[in-house]
């Protein structure tokens, strides 16, 4: 089955510990990107990558970062969360001719 | 990045009534895509449109790429509870940019 698969689905930290929310696709997408999603302001891209060892910043990108070792993953890393980073976070690969595939989503909590 | 404006914001609905929604912009799309986002889950595509004047149906859903190709609209017809959850619009412009609408939020009462 077609999918993207994202971890953990819920996370709750403090402030200032280091995490990562893993994200895999099996479609041989060269296209992913992450999303956030608050109330009111819809989906909001933080990084996107158009390939292996390609990144880029989306709309939101401060507080996060991103690599693209293999062509399947693309974690999210967060080095020092902060409270304003409590959101449901999507990660999402894509194909021109049908779009978005999106993951489950990590409900994420800072405190 | 530059938003689509979906409209309306959020419906209340009874149960069997139908249901249209849609999205508009000021760009010239090649691709518009409706997704539905159930609640705690990712969203999930269901009608991808390719061609201005498109009518695509899937099952009681059906949407349509408008003549201009600025915008798109998608019917629901004889809503049941289950149709609950968030609904995206997102067009493709040229090249590799895809836009998202800001989502209708559906309620059904049964």
């Amino acid at each position: 089955e077609a999918q993207v698969t994202q971890n953990p689905r819920y996370l709750i930290t403090v402030t200032g510990k280091k995490l990562t929310v893993t994200c895999s696709q099996n479609m041989n997408h060269e296209y992913m990107s992450w999303y956030r999603q608050d109330p009111g302001l819809g989906l909001r891209q933080i990084y996107y990558s158009m390939n292996v060892e390609v990144t880029d910043k989306g709309d939101v990108p401060e507080g996060y970062k991103v690599s693209r070792k293999e062509k399947r993953n693309f974690p999210l890393i967060l080095e020092s969360p902060s409270p304003n980073q409590t959101s449901l976070y999507f990660c999402a690969s894509r194909s021109l001719e049908r779009g978005y595939t999106f993951g489950s989503g990590t409900r994420l909590t800072v405190v | 990045g530059q938003q689509l404006n979906q409209s309306p914001q959020s419906m209340f609905i009874q149960e069997g009534e139908d249901v249209s929604m849609n999205c508009t912009s000021s760009s010239i799309f090649n691709t518009w895509l409706w997704y539905k986002q159930d609640p705690g889950e990712g969203p999930v595509l269901l009608i991808a449109l390719y061609k201005a004047g498109e009518l695509t149906s899937n099952g009681r859903l059906t949407a349509q790429f408008g003549i201009t190709r600025k915008d798109s609209f998608l019917n629901i017809s004889a809503s049941i509870p289950s149709d609950v959850g968030i609904y995206f619009c997102a067009g493709h412009l040229v090249g590799n940019q895809f836009y998202f609408g800001t989502g209708t939020s559906l309620t059904v009462i049964p």
